[in-house]
């Protein structure tokens, strides 16, 4: 069946400009993650969504950092007036996680690499 | 975010041999522990979630065990093979929360 998908899978913009990553996770799940890997680093979390609930923001670095998920599918996460540390890949997985649990294996996408110059 | 290690940082193993490594965590409100195999130019797949103290999970020759009250997992690969290189991530998740922490994951590199 079809996995996670994301595009676009690699992004090169200047500073200052905005940029829109998506996400299309596996259909029927309803846990989504943002996560990004910057050079040399591990997973860093992002935001997390579930179901119709409010999304768990608490990762985003800045406010230059939103994301939202439409109709509890495809989501697009939007970093506005990008900096050169905002490079580095970004990953989207879902799960079939309910908030009540969370042993639930995540299936991650291929990312986008962005990079900022 | 916990704080999650791995290590060793990155290895080298001969075609045939063995290996194993490492991931640390902290062992309060423990939920969760997960690993990820993320192989160059793919998405990272899951291995195995595991959440008792004491699981150990297979998976053909790779395998691991958990252990919740020191705040460890150990990953073995039993008679590596080229397509094993990738990089292993363990990730952690605590009770109260539904955020997985990444450790920053150990590079294998299979030598034929």
């Amino acid at each position: 069946g079809a996995g996670v998908s994301q595009s676009p899978s690699n992004k090169v913009t200047e500073k200052g400009k905005d940029v829109e990553l998506r996400c299309d996770p596996i259909s029927g799940h309803t846990a989504l993650y943002w996560y990004r890997q910057s050079l040399g680093q591990g997973l860093e979390f992002l935001i997390y969504f579930q179901g119709n609930s409010a999304p768990d923001k608490s990762g985003l670095p800045s406010d230059r950092f939103s994301a939202e998920r439409t109709g509890g599918s495809v989501s697009t996460l939007t970093i506005q007036r990008t900096q050169q540390e905002d490079s580095a890949v970004y990953l989207c997985a879902s799960s079939l996680g309910t908030p009540g649990q969370r042993s639930y294996e995540q299936y991650f996408g291929p990312g986008t690499r962005l990079t900022v110059t | 975010i916990l704080n999650v290690e791995q290590s060793p940082q990155s290895l080298h193993v001969q075609e045939g041999d063995s290996t194993n490594f490492t991931c640390s965590f902290p062992s309060s409100n423990f939920y969760a522990l997960h690993w990820y195999r993320w192989k160059t130019a793919k998405s990272p797949e899951a291995l195995f979630v595991m959440t008792l103290n004491g699981d150990e999970k297979k998976k053909g020759r790779i395998s691991a065990t958990l252990n919740t009250k020191e705040g460890y997992s150990y990953l073995y690969i039993k008679g590596s093979q080229p397509e094993d290189s990738a990089t292993y991530l363990c990730a952690c998740g605590r009770s109260n929360d539904y955020k997985l922490s990444f450790g920053a994951g150990t590079t294998v590199t299979v030598r034929a």
